[in-house]
């Protein structure tokens, strides 16, 4: 069974750009969730889509949006890119349905490492 | 306030020898799971063990287990007989799911070196 897919891998933008990135998840997993890893912040949480709506969203500017696709696929799009917007962006699938349980666990992709110059 | 405390930003151990990673969490919740995770440099988060907070007995995953102490709020991991390839960043994280549903909360993370 394939793992969760993201592209590109390494992305170099300038300030005030906007990049899109795309996460395909697990056959089968419908809940997308999208997380920043930076050396200063460490992880934190951008957001989490379940058939295509939005049912969480961590403390990010508007500049930060998604999408989930009928298919379970998603997007993640950043406008105006800052230099602090330098991070790898993970993007991890899970089986939840409902509201999730304690024990529902997070498969992750390998990232997208996003450079702003 | 921080959710996961991890107070260990590295550590070196000798292949074969057993380590132990700390994390301490804060929660208000009654039911929680806490979880970790392996991130070896490809930058791939891999689970490696879970621990709910009304399970009885501490979990055990191959050579990972994790010791949990509920009154203390620790879960700390336990790894067994070190490889080389145990060389990674290990992250303790919870899930809240009455106030924080849909997130995993993650600590700063541990990076482990295994020497030959």
């Amino acid at each position: 069974k394939a793992g969760v897919t993201q592209t590109p891998r390494y992305l170099i933008k300038t300030r005030g750009q906007q990049v899109t990135l795309s996460c395909s998840p697990i056959s089968g997993h419908r809940s997308v969730s999208w997380y920043q890893q930076t050396p200063g912040q460490g992880l934190q949480f951008l957001f989490e889509y379940f058939s295509e709506t939005q049912r969480n969203k961590g403390n990010f500017p508007g500049r930060f949006s998604g999408r989930q696709f009928s298919n379970s696929r998603s997007e993640m799009n950043v406008s105006t890119l800052e230099l602090g917007d330098s991070a790898l962006y993970l993007c991890a699938s899970s089986l939840a349905g409902g509201k999730m349980g304690t024990n529902e666990k997070l498969f992750f992709g390998s990232g997208t490492q996003l450079s702003v110059l | 306030a921080q959710k996961i405390t991890q107070t260990q930003p590295g550590m070196f151990v000798q292949e074969k020898e057993a380590v132990t990673l700390d994390c301490t969490y804060d929660t208000s919740d009654q039911s929680y799971g806490l979880f970790w995770y392996k991130q070896p440099s490809s930058g791939e988060m891999i689970f490696l063990i879970y621990q709910g907070s009304y399970d009885e007995q501490n979990a055990t995953e191959g050579r990972y287990s994790l010791n949990f102490q509920k009154a203390r709020k620790s879960a700390n991991l336990v790894i067994s007989a070190s490889q080389l390839g145990d060389s990674a960043m290990y992250f303790c994280a919870m899930r809240e799911p009455l106030s924080n549903d849909y997130k995993l909360s993650f600590g700063a993370g541990t990076t482990v070196t295994v020497r030959a």
